[in-house]
């Protein structure tokens, strides 16, 4: 069955950075991309952007350019966030999901929660 | 940007009833228009995609429809599971896709 298991909680110090884990399982890894999703504390999602699994492109919406960098690591089927340069703004749950041509996220992670606090 | 505005942002209903959820884009998205359920503690579940089909699993009870700018989620007889928020989300036009603020249902 197809899972997503993401890395597990973060307590971080602002300016810290982070780096947030999701291993695909369950099927071919490079015929999905991964995309990443931010759900603040009782806020709905909000989309970061996606990862391309085979070119290894990804893209950025446009509130997450500059501190956020998703890659990959094909050979173990993992896809990573990393964010730089940690604010309290950044507190909240990391989701990944996966998609296929089209953008609707037919799979989620279980979420990783990041707190930044002093 | 395509704003998706979800009405209303709470509903109070009791187990049985029918239950519709309304969804609004700020531009026309087609059918590029999906569903997602959301109970406390756990990640967002794939409801509907292309507006109204089903998504692997999901009961028939859950149906969508609408195009362009309006869509509607209905759930014919609610269950206890179902008292959860419910988020709309388009993929037409990107970056960026975008979900909108979510209808919160509540047990009567």
């Amino acid at each position: 069955q197809v899972q997503l298991v993401q890395s597990g909680s973060e307590l971080k110090k602002p300016g810290a950075s982070v780096k947030v884990s999701c291993k695909a399982s369950g099927y071919t890894f490079t015929t999905y991309a991964i995309n990443w999703v931010r759900q603040a504390p009782g806020q709905g999602p909000e989309w970061m952007g996606w990862i391309n699994t085979i070119s290894g492109n990804p893209t950025y919406a446009q509130a997450f350019t500059g501190r956020f960098v998703f890659s990959l690591d094909t050979s173990v089927s993992t896809a990573y966030v990393q964010i730089t340069s940690l604010e309290a703004e950044d507190t909240a749950i990391y989701y990944c999901a996966r998609s296929s041509g089209e953008l609707f996220l037919d799979y989620w992670g279980q979420g990783t929660l990041v707190t930044v606090s002093s | 940007e395509v704003v998706m505005t979800q009405s209303p942002a709470t509903l109070s209903v009791s187990p049985g009833e029918r239950v519709t959820l309304s969804c609004r884009a700020s531009q026309s998205v087609r059918s590029n228009l999906a569903w997602y359920q959301q109970t406390p503690g756990q990640a967002p579940r794939l409801l509907i995609y292309a507006a109204s089909t089903r998504a692997t699993g999901i009961p028939a009870r859950f149906s969508g429809s609408g195009s362009g700018t309006e869509f509607t989620l209905t759930i014919s007889s609610l269950q206890s599971e179902d008292f959860a928020v419910y988020y709309c989300q388009q993929y037409s036009h990107w970056p960026p896709l975008t979900f909108g603020g979510g209808t919160k249902l509540e047990i009567k």
